[in-house]
């Protein structure tokens, strides 16, 4: 089946620094991956989307210059946190779209990474 | 904002089908429903989806209304692994690549 791979899948990161999340889809192309967040007890958030080989397009009050996000591949899409700050800790989760696995896989989640700024 | 609204709980016994609904009353004619769940600190897994039939797989069935507005998911024989919050979705956008918008969805909890 699809699998998406998500790396790390826990960071702890000081104030200030940069985090770089990664994105893979091991066994399919991927068109567009989602990026989401997720606050403890709250349901998941999109942040953004993107496709491979432009620019990524935010959802409202997401702040871009924070959140890098590259769709480098059709396999592979990053998240860099800039300057984090500790309202920045949340669970980070990708999805990988691809029209090939269409009807059953359409959207594939990668299994989440926890980010925690201190 | 989700198109979707789910009641925040529900329980049911194990062994028993477990009857999720959902409504998504403004769901155009093309928008798929999605149906996801999510175990604690783990990304969300694909259950089923339809657009106007009745759909069913190995894990579930998903009960599409008529009118579309709203939606049943059934899980036939519940078990204590299937304890989790289950998110119903009306993806948003064109067919390739639209968003899913996640709303608050249900917790299920499975009981001996």
């Amino acid at each position: 089946g699809a699998v998406v791979s998500q790396h790390p899948s826990w960071v702890i990161c000081k104030s200030g620094t940069s985090v770089k999340i990664e994105c893979r889809s091991l066994d399919f192309q991927a068109t567009t991956m989602f990026w989401y967040r997720q606050f403890p007890k709250q349901s998941l958030m999109l942040m953004a989307t993107s496709n491979e080989g432009s620019k990524a397009t935010y959802e409202q009050g997401v702040e871009k210059d924070k959140f890098l996000i590259n769709h480098a591949s059709l396999t592979l899409s990053t998240l860099t946190v800039t300057s984090a700050h500790p309202e920045d800790s949340s669970f980070y989760i990708c999805s990988a779209y691809s029209p090939g696995k269409g009807k059953i896989y359409g959207y594939t989640f990668g299994s989440g990474t926890r980010l925690t700024v201190v | 904002d989700a198109k979707t609204t789910q009641p925040t709980s529900m329980d049911c016994a194990e062994g028993r089908a477990a009857n999720l609904p959902c409504n998504h009353s403004t769901i155009s004619g093309n928008e798929y429903v999605y149906w996801y769940r999510q175990i604690h600190s783990q990304g969300p897994q694909y259950i089923i989806h339809g657009l106007k039939n009745n759909e069913t797989n190995e894990m579930a069935s998903l009960i599409i209304t008529e009118d579309r507005k709203s939606s049943t998911l059934i899980l036939p024989h519940a078990t204590l692994r299937d304890t989790a919050v289950y998110y119903c979705i009306v993806r948003v956008g064109d067919n390739q690549g639209g968003k899913l918008i996640f709303g608050q969805g249900t917790e299920l909890s499975v009981k001996p």
